[in-house]
């Protein structure tokens, strides 16, 4: 069974930083592509990050100041946020992609809340 | 970017009766090497993360009920629920994967009338 279960989220101030992670079973996590995404309060979804061995790719919104990782060996993702935002406050769910980057996603974690605010 | 425009925002429809979502697409998301449309539709209910409903406009992930349909090609597409159930009360997304970054469609809050 596929399962993905984010850690991480927690209260900071602005321009503060935190790590959330992602911990992937049920799978052969090195071979799919992996993504962050998030959602504001009451709002939609908006597409963060991916990566897979060869590469990653960023939102404009966050691309300079959001680092993703992966760990193959402990099936872990990673999302390292700085210089954090209020506007990024939201819950950040971890998503399996494919084989390939354009495919949908297809499991999806249950969110780690992340509130940006002093 | 490719931007994602669904409608209706929101739709109350009784039980047993035909949802009908749009989602229009600024570009076509039909690969023409292979014809396949890079959209897909996704349910989200209240506290759930959410859960791919149907891939490439219209096939089916496994476990999903068949009254859940997609249709359409190039920049409009279509998620009807055939007969609405109590237990499909959620809001539904539309997504494209077709180009960087992936985008999402605003969400649409289906009801029970």
């Amino acid at each position: 069974e596929v399962q993905l279960v984010e850690s991480g989220g927690d209260l900071v101030q602005p321009g503060g930083s935190l790590r959330l992670s992602c911990a992937a079973s049920g799978f052969t996590f090195s071979s799919y592509w992996m993504h962050w995404v998030r959602q504001a309060p009451g709002k939609g979804l908006v597409w963060v990050s991916r990566i897979n061995s060869d590469g990653s790719s960023y939102a404009d919104s966050v691309q300079g100041r959001f680092t993703i990782s992966r760990d193959n060996a402990k099936n872990t993702l990673y999302l390292q946020m700085n210089s954090l935002r209020t506007e990024d406050t939201a819950v950040y769910f971890c998503a399996r992609g494919g084989y390939s980057a354009y495919v949908p996603n297809d499991y999806w974690g249950q969110g780690t809340l992340v509130t940006v605010s002093s | 970017d490719i931007v994602m425009t669904q409608s209706p925002d929101s739709l109350a429809v009784s039980l047993g009766e035909r949802a009908t979502i749009n989602c229009k697409s600024s570009q076509s998301v039909l690969y023409s090497s292979n014809n396949k449309n890079y959209l897909g539709w996704y349910q989200q209910k209240p506290g759930q993360p959410p859960k791919l409903l149907i891939s490439w406009a219209s096939t089916r992930e496994s476990g999903v009920p068949d009254r859940f349909s997609g249709s359409g090609s190039g920049t409009d597409f279509t998620l009807t629920i055939s007969s609405l159930q109590a237990e499909d009360v959620a809001v539904y997304y539309c997504q494209q994967y077709y180009g960087t970054p992936p985008t999402f469609g605003g969400g649409t809050k289906v009801e029970i009338e």
